[in-house]
């Protein structure tokens, strides 16, 4: 196993276009979360996925996000008709519980870094 | 509301000892976590706290204080190869948090590690 994996990298756009990026977790992680991070900044969450089931969203996520993980193996998150302030790198983690959840570590894919022209 | 403080920028010495401080302010708290993130990379975990204390790793050692809301990262004996982003992440009481495993990240600390 090799880890979170994201795909694409990058992805450059036209401000109107429609976006989809794919997250393949670590394959036992039931867990699966996005979070969207800008320069100079830390990651800000975005949503969650406990197995297929999206079980929080955050206000940041606005209607033009919808995420999906419908198998509750990788995930999509697609972003319609973009905007410049969607520019940002994109990271999916993903976890599984071990023992006691405090100590439950997120594992982070590469990211993928979104510009919008 | 969350709140999670760090320090923007640090400049330090190879070889020397470095220590990056952290306080928060949240509604809930069920650990404190350090991840270390190279540019264009992702973040990597390094240590957590979920008790009061010190927890040493190697040259990484992290300290949490829960009745100060503060936390600082020990790097000792500093290499080049340590020159990244040091993110301080909280993870919240499911009571307050929502998703139970969701962690709310400081803006990180740009160490950079000179000869």
């Amino acid at each position: 196993d090799t880890g979170v994996s994201q795909d694409p990298r990058h992805k450059i756009t036209k401000r109107g276009q429609n976006v989809t990026f794919r997250c393949d977790p670590i394959s036992e992680h039931n867990r699966l979360y996005w979070y969207r991070q800008t320069l100079g900044q830390g990651p800000e969450f975005l949503t969650y996925f406990q197995n297929e089931a999206q079980l929080e969203k955050s206000r940041l996520l606005s209607d033009r996000f919808s995420a999906e993980r419908p198998k509750g193996s990788f995930s999509t998150l697609e972003i319609q008709r973009t905007e410049q302030g969607d520019s940002a790198m994109y990271l999916c983690a993903s976890s599984s519980r071990q023992g006691a959840e405090a100590n439950e570590k997120l594992f982070f894919g590469s990211g993928t870094q979104l510009s919008v022209l | 509301g969350q709140n999670i403080d760090q320090p923007t920028e640090m400049t330090a010495t190879e070889g020397a000892i470095v220590q990056i401080n952290c306080t928060y302010q949240t509604s809930g708290f069920n650990g404190l976590f350090w991840y270390q993130q190279h540019a264009g990379e992702a973040p990597t975990f390094l240590s957590y706290n979920v008790l009061d204390g010190l927890e040493e790793k190697g040259r990484f050692s992290s300290f949490l204080s829960r009745s100060k809301g503060y936390s600082y990262l020990l790097l000792k004996e500093l290499q080049m190869k340590d020159s990244a982003s040091y993110l301080c992440a909280v993870r919240l009481s499911p009571l307050y948090g929502g998703a139970t495993n969701k962690l709310i990240f400081g803006t990180g600390t740009l160490l950079a590690v000179q000869p």
